[in-house]
């Protein structure tokens, strides 16, 4: 069965990086791209940014342009998404989810992973 | 950048109709998705491509897009349809995912 398995929970200081994992199974992760999603305590859902998992081809949200990076390793079937230069308001549960084409809707999503900024 | 609105909260009666809105500038002609989304869950989705339905999701989730607003019909709403609703829409002009800002349906 498909799943995306997403890094444990992360507590992190103002200003430092976070790198979180998501790791895919049950499909061959070539044929979707991932995106990452973030849900501020209380918040709606903000889309951070894609990548084609074929070439590692990406695409940020303009918000997120300058502080974070994704990448992936076929090797483990792995994407990552690092923010850099954190600040409060990172604090979010973040979401890895697939779809199949870049414009189509997410089908499956990871279980999230909550990053806490703080000093 | 592209704007999806949605009302903040719906509330139904158990066994009445619910309908959620998302509007945004000729949305009509945009693919719009729908994800439920419970507390402490991650988001599932309902609809997709306007009106098409995952296997799995009941046929009381339906969607219509048209114009300037897309709608989520929930009919014979039951307790455990209490979430929060998106929308999602990609804006071609920004190649961005754009969501709605999430409405919180209580079944009274």
């Amino acid at each position: 069965q498909v799943q995306l398995v997403q890094s444990g929970a992360e507590v992190k200081n103002p200003g430092a990086s976070v790198k979180v994992s998501c790791k895919a199974s049950g499909y061959t992760f070539t044929s979707y791209y991932i995106h990452w999603v973030r849900q501020a305590p209380g918040q709606g859902l903000e889309w951070m940014g894609i990548i084609n998992p074929t070439g590692g081809r990406t695409r940020y949200a303009q918000k997120f342009q300058d502080r974070v990076t994704m990448t992936r390793d076929t090797s483990t079937s792995t994407v990552y998404m690092e923010l850099s230069s954190l600040r409060s308001e990172d604090t979010a549960v973040y979401y890895c989810a697939r779809s199949l084409g870049d414009s189509g809707h997410f089908d499956y999503w990871g279980q999230g992973t909550l990053v806490t900024v703080s000093s | 950048s592209y704007v999806l609105t949605q009302p903040p909260s719906v509330s139904v009666a158990p066994g009445q109709t619910a309908r959620i809105t998302c509007g945004g500038n000729n949305i009509g002609s945009k693919s719009v998705h729908w994800y439920q989304q419970k507390p402490g869950q991650a988001p599932v989705v309902v609809v997709y491509d306007d009106s098409d339905r995952p296997s799995g999701i009941p046929e009381r989730f339906s969607g219509s897009n048209s114009g300037n607003t897309a709608t989520l019909t929930i009919s014979r709403v039951e307790a455990g349809d209490e979430a929060d609703y998106y929308c999602h829409v990609r804006d071609s002009s920004s190649d961005n995912v754009v969501f709605g800002g999430g409405t919180k349906l209580t079944v009274l």
